[in-house]
Protein backbone atom coordinates (compact mmCIF):
# COMPACT_ATOMS: atom_id res chain seq x y z
CA UNK A 1 0.00 0.00 0.00
CA UNK A 2 1.10 3.48 -0.87
CA UNK A 3 2.02 5.96 1.75
CA UNK A 4 3.53 9.62 2.43
CA UNK A 5 4.72 10.40 5.55
CA UNK A 6 5.92 14.48 6.41
CA UNK A 7 8.77 14.58 8.72
CA UNK A 8 7.53 18.04 10.27
CA UNK A 9 4.64 19.13 11.04
CA UNK A 10 5.46 22.86 11.62
CA UNK A 11 8.69 24.15 10.25
CA UNK A 12 9.49 28.22 11.34
CA UNK A 13 11.94 30.33 9.27
CA UNK A 14 12.98 33.68 9.11
CA UNK A 15 12.05 35.73 5.25
CA UNK A 16 14.84 35.26 3.10
CA UNK A 17 16.38 32.34 4.55
CA UNK A 18 16.06 28.95 2.54
CA UNK A 19 13.53 26.20 3.43
CA UNK A 20 13.19 22.64 2.82
CA UNK A 21 10.03 20.88 3.59
CA UNK A 22 10.80 16.67 3.84
CA UNK A 23 8.80 14.27 2.55
CA UNK A 24 9.14 10.54 2.63
CA UNK A 25 6.64 7.85 0.54
CA UNK A 26 6.65 4.29 0.04
CA UNK A 27 4.74 2.44 -3.01
CA UNK A 28 4.78 -0.54 -4.94
CA UNK A 29 3.79 0.65 -8.56
CA UNK A 30 4.95 2.90 -10.78
CA UNK A 31 5.31 6.57 -8.56
CA UNK A 32 3.45 10.00 -9.69
CA UNK A 33 4.30 12.36 -6.48
CA UNK A 34 3.19 16.37 -6.03
CA UNK A 35 2.96 18.60 -3.60
CA UNK A 36 -0.10 21.37 -2.71
CA UNK A 37 -0.13 24.15 -0.83
CA UNK A 38 -3.00 25.61 1.08
CA UNK A 39 -3.75 28.92 2.40
CA UNK A 40 -5.93 29.58 5.39
CA UNK A 41 -9.60 28.83 4.27
CA UNK A 42 -8.74 28.14 0.56
CA UNK A 43 -8.63 24.60 -1.72
CA UNK A 44 -5.56 22.95 -2.54
CA UNK A 45 -3.21 24.50 -5.30
CA UNK A 46 -0.71 22.48 -7.21
CA UNK A 47 2.83 23.15 -6.92
CA UNK A 48 4.84 20.94 -8.82
CA UNK A 49 4.53 17.11 -9.60
CA UNK A 50 6.85 14.52 -10.62
CA UNK A 51 5.56 12.01 -13.19
CA UNK A 52 8.62 11.04 -14.61
CA UNK A 53 12.07 12.27 -16.33
CA UNK A 54 14.40 14.77 -14.32
CA UNK A 55 14.31 14.12 -10.95
CA UNK A 56 14.51 17.76 -10.21
CA UNK A 57 11.26 19.35 -10.76
CA UNK A 58 10.36 23.18 -10.68
CA UNK A 59 7.13 24.45 -9.68
CA UNK A 60 5.52 27.77 -9.04
CA UNK A 61 6.40 30.71 -6.54
CA UNK A 62 10.40 29.90 -7.15
CA UNK A 63 9.78 26.08 -5.13
CA UNK A 64 11.11 22.93 -6.78
CA UNK A 65 11.99 19.53 -5.73
CA UNK A 66 14.00 16.65 -6.02
CA UNK A 67 12.66 13.47 -6.41
CA UNK A 68 15.18 10.36 -4.83
CA UNK A 69 14.55 7.01 -5.49
CA UNK A 70 16.90 5.04 -3.43
CA UNK A 71 15.74 7.82 -0.08
CA UNK A 72 12.46 7.79 -1.38
CA UNK A 73 11.85 11.05 -0.65
CA UNK A 74 10.70 13.67 -2.44
CA UNK A 75 11.92 17.01 -0.96
CA UNK A 76 10.65 20.70 -1.21
CA UNK A 77 12.88 23.09 -1.29
CA UNK A 78 12.66 26.97 -2.02
CA UNK A 79 16.47 29.06 -1.19
CA UNK A 80 14.64 32.21 -0.35
CA UNK A 81 11.53 32.61 1.30
CA UNK A 82 8.52 35.47 1.87
CA UNK A 83 6.25 36.14 4.16
CA UNK A 84 3.39 35.36 1.48
CA UNK A 85 4.67 31.56 1.61
CA UNK A 86 3.05 30.97 5.05
CA UNK A 87 0.93 28.13 4.00
CA UNK A 88 0.03 25.04 4.29
CA UNK A 89 1.66 22.30 2.35
CA UNK A 90 0.91 18.40 1.55
CA UNK A 91 2.77 15.58 -0.21
CA UNK A 92 0.88 13.34 -2.19
CA UNK A 93 1.06 10.07 -4.03
CA UNK A 94 -0.79 8.79 -6.79
CA UNK A 95 -2.27 5.72 -5.75
CA UNK A 96 -4.59 3.44 -7.83
CA UNK A 97 -7.71 4.53 -9.73
CA UNK A 98 -6.10 8.39 -10.08
CA UNK A 99 -6.79 8.89 -6.04
CA UNK A 100 -4.48 10.98 -4.18
CA UNK A 101 -3.00 9.68 -0.73
CA UNK A 102 -1.71 12.79 1.36
CA UNK A 103 0.45 13.21 4.15
CA UNK A 104 -0.40 14.89 7.23
CA UNK A 105 1.09 18.33 6.30
CA UNK A 106 3.31 20.65 6.83
CA UNK A 107 2.75 24.13 7.90
CA UNK A 108 5.34 26.50 7.32
CA UNK A 109 5.28 29.54 9.37
CA UNK A 110 7.71 32.85 8.20
CA UNK A 111 8.78 35.45 10.05
CA UNK A 112 10.14 38.78 9.69
CA UNK B 1 -12.85 30.61 -16.22
CA UNK B 2 -12.88 26.80 -15.94
CA UNK B 3 -12.62 25.63 -12.09
CA UNK B 4 -14.53 23.64 -9.70
CA UNK B 5 -17.16 25.39 -7.53
CA UNK B 6 -17.93 24.30 -3.98
CA UNK B 7 -20.76 25.62 -2.14
CA UNK B 8 -22.05 27.09 0.43
CA UNK B 9 -18.31 27.88 1.54
CA UNK B 10 -19.79 27.85 4.90
CA UNK B 11 -22.62 25.62 6.90
CA UNK B 12 -24.39 25.43 9.74
CA UNK B 13 -26.06 22.24 10.80
CA UNK B 14 -28.15 20.62 14.17
CA UNK B 15 -27.22 17.10 15.00
CA UNK B 16 -29.35 14.27 13.12
CA UNK B 17 -29.76 16.77 10.23
CA UNK B 18 -28.92 15.60 6.26
CA UNK B 19 -27.10 18.15 4.36
CA UNK B 20 -25.96 18.31 1.18
CA UNK B 21 -22.52 19.81 -0.33
CA UNK B 22 -22.78 20.83 -4.01
CA UNK B 23 -19.65 20.63 -6.05
CA UNK B 24 -19.91 21.59 -9.80
CA UNK B 25 -16.58 21.52 -12.38
CA UNK B 26 -16.65 22.76 -15.86
CA UNK B 27 -12.98 21.39 -16.82
CA UNK B 28 -14.91 18.16 -18.76
CA UNK B 29 -13.36 16.24 -16.28
CA UNK B 30 -14.22 12.50 -16.02
CA UNK B 31 -13.12 11.83 -12.76
CA UNK B 32 -14.53 13.54 -9.09
CA UNK B 33 -13.54 12.82 -5.85
CA UNK B 34 -14.47 14.34 -2.12
CA UNK B 35 -11.79 14.51 0.61
CA UNK B 36 -12.79 15.68 4.60
CA UNK B 37 -9.40 17.73 6.21
CA UNK B 38 -9.18 17.83 9.70
CA UNK B 39 -6.36 19.44 11.35
CA UNK B 40 -3.13 17.59 11.79
CA UNK B 41 -4.38 14.73 9.41
CA UNK B 42 -3.81 15.52 6.32
CA UNK B 43 -6.79 15.37 3.47
CA UNK B 44 -8.99 11.84 3.73
CA UNK B 45 -10.61 10.28 0.49
CA UNK B 46 -14.70 9.97 1.29
CA UNK B 47 -15.88 9.01 -2.25
CA UNK B 48 -14.55 9.49 -5.81
CA UNK B 49 -15.94 8.61 -9.04
CA UNK B 50 -14.23 8.03 -12.57
CA UNK B 51 -17.14 8.32 -14.47
CA UNK B 52 -21.26 9.67 -14.71
CA UNK B 53 -23.96 7.15 -12.67
CA UNK B 54 -20.54 4.87 -10.96
CA UNK B 55 -18.81 5.93 -7.91
CA UNK B 56 -16.70 4.09 -4.94
CA UNK B 57 -16.26 4.19 -1.66
CA UNK B 58 -12.81 5.70 -0.30
CA UNK B 59 -11.53 5.48 2.73
CA UNK B 60 -13.67 7.23 5.20
CA UNK B 61 -16.73 6.87 3.41
CA UNK B 62 -19.52 5.79 6.34
CA UNK B 63 -21.95 8.19 7.08
CA UNK B 64 -21.65 9.85 3.69
CA UNK B 65 -23.51 9.25 -0.03
CA UNK B 66 -22.63 10.68 -2.94
CA UNK B 67 -24.55 10.55 -6.47
CA UNK B 68 -23.16 11.05 -10.03
CA UNK B 69 -25.81 11.52 -12.38
CA UNK B 70 -24.25 14.48 -14.43
CA UNK B 71 -20.20 14.59 -15.64
CA UNK B 72 -20.41 17.98 -14.10
CA UNK B 73 -21.73 17.44 -10.29
CA UNK B 74 -21.01 15.47 -7.85
CA UNK B 75 -23.09 16.37 -4.16
CA UNK B 76 -21.98 14.92 -1.45
CA UNK B 77 -24.38 14.43 1.27
CA UNK B 78 -23.65 14.15 5.21
CA UNK B 79 -26.35 12.27 6.56
CA UNK B 80 -27.24 12.06 10.53
CA UNK B 81 -24.89 8.89 10.80
CA UNK B 82 -21.72 10.83 10.48
CA UNK B 83 -20.64 10.75 14.00
CA UNK B 84 -17.89 13.55 13.59
CA UNK B 85 -19.20 15.94 10.52
CA UNK B 86 -17.79 18.97 11.49
CA UNK B 87 -15.24 19.19 9.25
CA UNK B 88 -13.67 21.14 6.14
CA UNK B 89 -14.57 19.18 2.92
CA UNK B 90 -12.71 19.71 -0.29
CA UNK B 91 -13.84 18.22 -4.05
CA UNK B 92 -11.77 17.53 -6.71
CA UNK B 93 -11.34 16.32 -10.24
CA UNK B 94 -9.26 15.10 -13.07
CA UNK B 95 -9.12 13.61 -16.26
CA UNK B 96 -9.08 9.66 -16.11
CA UNK B 97 -6.03 9.58 -18.97
CA UNK B 98 -2.56 7.85 -18.17
CA UNK B 99 -0.85 11.05 -19.85
CA UNK B 100 0.67 13.80 -17.66
CA UNK B 101 -2.81 15.54 -17.74
CA UNK B 102 -4.56 12.94 -16.36
CA UNK B 103 -2.33 12.57 -13.34
CA UNK B 104 -3.40 16.15 -11.99
CA UNK B 105 -6.01 16.20 -9.68
CA UNK B 106 -7.30 20.31 -9.01
CA UNK B 107 -9.53 20.86 -5.86
CA UNK B 108 -12.33 23.53 -5.41
CA UNK B 109 -12.06 25.70 -2.70
CA UNK B 110 -13.84 23.95 0.19
CA UNK B 111 -17.04 24.27 2.49
CA UNK B 112 -16.81 24.61 6.41
CA UNK B 113 -19.42 21.96 7.75
CA UNK B 114 -19.90 23.05 11.43
CA UNK B 115 -22.36 20.82 13.87
CA UNK B 116 -24.22 23.07 16.12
Amino acid sequence: AQSVTQLDSQVPVFEEAPVELRCNYSSSVSVYLFWYVQYPNQGLQLLLKYLSGSTLVKGINGFEAEFNKSQTSFHLRKPSVHISDTAEYFCAVKGGYNKLIFGAGTRLAVHP
Amino acid sequence: DGGITQSPKYLFRKEGQNVTLSCEQNLNHDAMYWYRQDPGQGLRLIYYSQIVNDFQKGDIAEGYSVSREKKESFPLTVTSAQKNPTAFYLCASSTTGTGTTGNTIYFGEGSWLTVV
